[in-house]
């Protein structure tokens, strides 16, 4: 199974300032024969389902705020979250769709500072 | 917009079988190449998938979960369904009925429509 590892674990951001979340795969997950890295972001607030921001590591998802963006390649990719707002406190996940089982990162916690 | 909906019982004896029902509105899922399946989060944990199927039947579980896991889809009534057998306290979770953006086979692909969740707790 690919395990996706989180980091940091919770953090605290002041309102207008950046998160930045980063994922870490114990394996690659881009497919070099269509250079795409089957990566996902998602938030979940409390009490709601997760949803998903961010596919194929850096494609926004239709509806979500541009300050949501995602980067990276192969093992390594970040979320960022550029000028947090109020309603962007959330548990926020990555997701690997490269193999089966498809697994999930442990979340990380975003707070208002 | 497409809607999804589960339905079961809350509450699970140990060794007994859960079963959850997904209704899906706003769309069809007898057309199309996206998968549908179940995920699920224990109280204050994080999300394990539990497995996806296809419109014609074909499925794919997670191996953890293979040797008890069940899915079948209703595209007559526009539903699928998840039955997990043996459940322990373990299986304690708010389960997740989703659409899956395929990406590949296998099952693989994003999860981009979710239900709200049912809460399922195994206690006697």
């Amino acid at each position: 199974d690919i395990l996706l590892t989180q980091s940091p674990a919770s953090l605290a951001v002041s309102l207008g300032e950046r998160a930045t979340i980063n994922c870490k795969s114990n394996q690659s997950l881009l497919y070099r024969s269509n250079k795409r890295n089957y990566l996902a972001w998602y938030q979940q607030k409390p009490g709601q389902p997760p949803k998903l921001l961010i596919y194929r590591a850096s494609i926004r998802e239709s509806g979500v705020p541009d300050r949501f963006s995602g980067s990276g390649s192969e093992t390594d990719f970040t979320l960022t979250i550029n000028s947090l707002q109020a309603e962007d406190v959330a548990v926020y996940y990555c997701q690997q769709c490269y193999s089966s089982p498809l697994t999930f990162g442990a979340g990380t916690k975003v707070e208002i500072k | 917009q497409l809607q999804l909906q589960e339905s079961g019982p809350g509450l699970v004896k140990p060794s007994e079988t859960l079963s959850l029902t997904c209704t899906v509105s706003g769309g069809s899922i007898s057309i199309g190449d996206d998968y549908w399946g179940w995920i699920r989060q224990p109280p204050g944990k994080g999300l394990e998938w539990i497995g996806t199927i296809f419109r014609d039947g074909s499925t794919y579980y997670n191996p953890s979960l293979k040797s008890r896991v069940t899915m079948s889809v209703d595209t007559s009534k526009n539903q699928f369904s998840l039955k997990l057998t043996s459940v322990t306290a373990a299986d304690t979770a708010v389960y997740y009925c989703t659409r899956t953006f395929r990406t590949g086979d296998l099952g693989r692909g994003y999860f981009d429509y979710w239900g709200q969740g049912a809460l399922v707790s195994v206690s006697s």
